[in-house]
């Protein structure tokens, strides 16, 4: 099947510094890329869809600001997290389909951990 | 998209059937039920979709019902590194347009037990 890749697998960092996640697809072009967050022992939670060339569409409750998409290519979206504080620290996963009728390939995933 | 219900957590003896079951009672004629399942720590894998018909692959066995309202995912061999969170996901097939995302439930943790 495609394959989404993301980078890093893990990261710590500071409070209050930016950490940037990077989502390809490398074998495909992917229009729409969706971010997702994991909490422990929780499902996943729709964060944004990220749109190449345009702005990002966030889910409510989702602070745009805070986490910055960019969909600059067709195979490649990032997910900045702004000011990091430790109650960021989440699992986040990024996914793409090839079309809108093929299923959904996921990266897999970004253990952030902000101390 | 159509809510499902899966049970929280199931075992299976390895190298036997894994049989996890989903309800999608008030599914419409046009969603496809998807699976997918996620190891601890990774990103969800892709298993099998269907509409109505029984679908096979290399991986797993989908065994839809007549009615629709639910159905079940057959790992035939399990083996420990199936053990995982299997997603049941309900929701329609875009032919053309943008994609949409995929919203997940709580799924059932399969725990293959040596």
């Amino acid at each position: 099947g495609a394959v989404v890749s993301q980078h890093p697998s893990r990261v710590i960092c500071k409070s209050g510094t930016s950490v940037k996640i990077e989502c390809r697809s490398l074998d495909f072009q992917a229009t729409t890329m969706f971010w997702y967050r994991q909490f422990p022992k929780q499902s996943l939670m729709l964060m944004a869809t990220s749109n190449e060339g345009s702005k990002a569409t966030y889910e409510q409750g989702v602070e745009k600001d805070k986490f910055l998409i960019n969909h600059a290519s067709l195979t490649l979206s990032t997910l900045t997290v702004t000011s990091a504080h430790p109650e960021d620290s989440s699992f986040y996963i990024c996914s793409a389909r090839v079309r809108a009728d093929t299923e959904a390939f996921f990266g897999q995933g970004t253990r952030l951990t902000v101390v | 998209d159509a809510k499902t219900t899966q049970p929280p957590s199931m075992d299976c003896a390895e190298g036997r059937a894994a049989n996890l079951p989903c309800n999608h009672s008030t599914i419409s004629g046009n969603e496809y039920v998807y699976w997918y399942r996620q190891i601890h720590s990774q990103g969800p894998q892709y298993i099998i979709h269907g509409l109505k018909n029984n679908e096979t692959n290399e991986m797993a066995s989908l065994i839809i019902t007549e009615d629709r309202k639910s159905s079940t995912l057959i790992l035939p061999h399990a083996t420990l590194r199936d053990t995982a969170v299997y997603y049941c996901i309900v929701r329609v097939r875009l032919l053309s347009g943008s994609a949409r995302q995929l919203t997940f439930g709580s799924g059932t943790q399969l725990t293959v037990l040596p």
